[in-house]
């Protein structure tokens, strides 16, 4: 079963509303998730990484004020797409390492599809 | 810095064929993993099979095999007796100092 939890899979949302897209560990506390975006038929890009207890780090490009990740626990991290636009419509998906072990396990949502009307 | 690089865009095989998804990477580091995922066209990401780097062993999954060759840095992905459930794009991807990196992806066609 999934050890990462995505949720909402689905979402359509009106322009200029904020959605908010939860990731969740389920069998494990991660202290390190990471969100992506997927655009058609490319790679995933890597957002920013979301550290429990401390504020994310985004990748260059990334725009912080829009795009809000919260890792308040070790099991959930949230992205918040703010005063969304039909440009963020996307595929997001969210990652969480398992810091058991070697520690390099990574597990992934099963992502969630956004649109913006 | 870590690259993945994936140089099959795409790739078409006979079902019940093998087939070998190519993947190298880049890295100065000495303790890394490395990853396969499947995406179908659901958007999903399937995790297949993991190799860390000091494994000795090539990791295998069921159908799926990695031939790791460390020296080469080169983790290619072999998918033994294709099926038509097997048509997805695939993943390369590399962990490494709490960083993950991916590859461009290669998307596998199975023909009937």
């Amino acid at each position: 079963g999934a050890v990462v939890s995505q949720h909402p899979s689905w979402v359509i949302c009106k322009s200029g509303t904020s959605v908010k897209i939860e990731c969740r560990s389920l069998d494990f506390q991660a202290t390190t998730m990471f969100w992506y975006r997927q655009f058609p038929k490319q790679s995933l890009m890597l957002m920013a990484t979301s550290n429990e207890g401390s504020k994310a780090t985004y990748e260059q490009g990334v725009e912080k004020d829009k795009f809000l990740i919260n890792h308040a626990s070790l099991t959930l991290s949230t992205l918040t797409v703010t005063s969304a636009h039909p440009e963020d419509s996307s595929f997001y998906i969210c990652s969480a390492r398992d810091p058991r072990g070697a520690g390099n396990t990574i597990y992934f949502g099963e992502g969630s599809w956004l649109t913006v009307v | 810095a870590q690259k993945i690089t994936q140089t099959q865009p795409g790739m078409f095989v006979q079902e019940k064929e093998a087939v070998t998804l190519d993947c190298t990477y880049d890295t100065s580091d000495q303790s890394y993993g490395l990853f396969w995922y499947k995406q179908p066209s659901s958007g999903e990401m399937i995790f297949l099979i993991y190799q860390g780097s000091y494994d000795e062993q090539n990791a295998t999954e069921g159908r799926y095999s990695l031939n790791f060759q460390k020296a080469r840095k080169s983790a290619n992905l072999v998918i033994s007796a294709s099926q038509l459930g097997d048509s997805a794009m695939y993943f390369c991807a590399m962990t490494s100092a709490g960083k993950s990196t991916f590859g461009d992806g290669t998307t596998l066609t199975v023909k009937p």
